[in-house]
């Protein structure tokens, strides 16, 4: 069972290059989140999702953008990546109010 | 929106003794509280949550209680371990903001053998 899956694990931008982050949870959850985790300020959420099609802003979301084509799919972009996205990308799945199921995490460097 | 601080940001406990961390929120609609444990290079856990009709709950070692009147919750571990070593979160759900779940920004539990 592997739950909460994403990719790539670890990556290295130049400022103003693109990527996505891929998040895939085989547990057919309903909601899917994206967070960003940096020192000392906890995981803030980027952008989430409450159904296949759905998609919301989150706390902090300038710079990213989602699409939910999937229900068991989450895909994060970075346009223009910025040094100030340098972070750990963190993303989970649930139903409304229950047990949050977290990936591994995604480190990112942007120089 | 939502806002939930959490205090300490650093706790040092000798082995043995007890932990409490505690967090506030805003949000008066809140109803789901969870507790999260992240260990190093992991993603958060849950090891446990209380919903808001709900005073106290526990699970061995671990209680959390919650003041709805005062807008906070506290997580309690007795007995601790080294293996209690980690970053622990709270988060708060079910309000205003009711399809989404906020964290506050942590703390970082040492476990002194």
């Amino acid at each position: 069972n592997a739950g909460v899956t994403q990719t790539p694990k670890f990556r290295v931008l130049k400022t103003g290059q693109s990527m996505t982050l891929l998040c895939a949870q085989d547990m057919n959850h309903e909601y899917m989140y994206w967070y960003r985790q940096d020192p000392g300020m906890g995981l803030r959420l980027i952008h989430y999702s409450v159904g296949e099609g759905t998609t919301a802003k989150g706390e902090v979301p300038d710079g990213y953008n989602v699409s939910r084509l999937k229900k068991q799919n989450f895909l994060l972009g970075l346009e223009s990546a910025a040094p100030s996205q340098t972070s750990v990308y963190f993303c989970a799945s649930s139903e409304m109010n229950t047990e949050a199921f977290f990936g591994q995490g995604t480190r990112l460097t942007v120089v | 929106g939502e806002n939930v601080e959490q205090h300490p940001s650093t706790l040092s406990v000798q082995e043995g003794d007890s932990a409490v961390i505690k967090c506030t929120y805003s949000d008066s609609a809140s109803n789901y509280f969870p507790w999260y444990k992240q260990e190093l290079g992991k993603g958060p856990q849950l090891i446990i949550d209380i919903r808001s009709n709900v005073g106290e709950k526990k699970d061995q070692r671990i209680a959390v209680t919650l003041n709805k009147t005062a807008k906070h919750f506290s997580l309690h571990i007795t007995e601790t371990q080294p293996e209690d070593s980690a970053v622990y979160f709270c988060a708060c759900g079910g309000g205003t903001s009711y399809d989404k779940v906020i964290f506050g920004p942590g703390t970082s539990l040492s476990v002194i053998p």
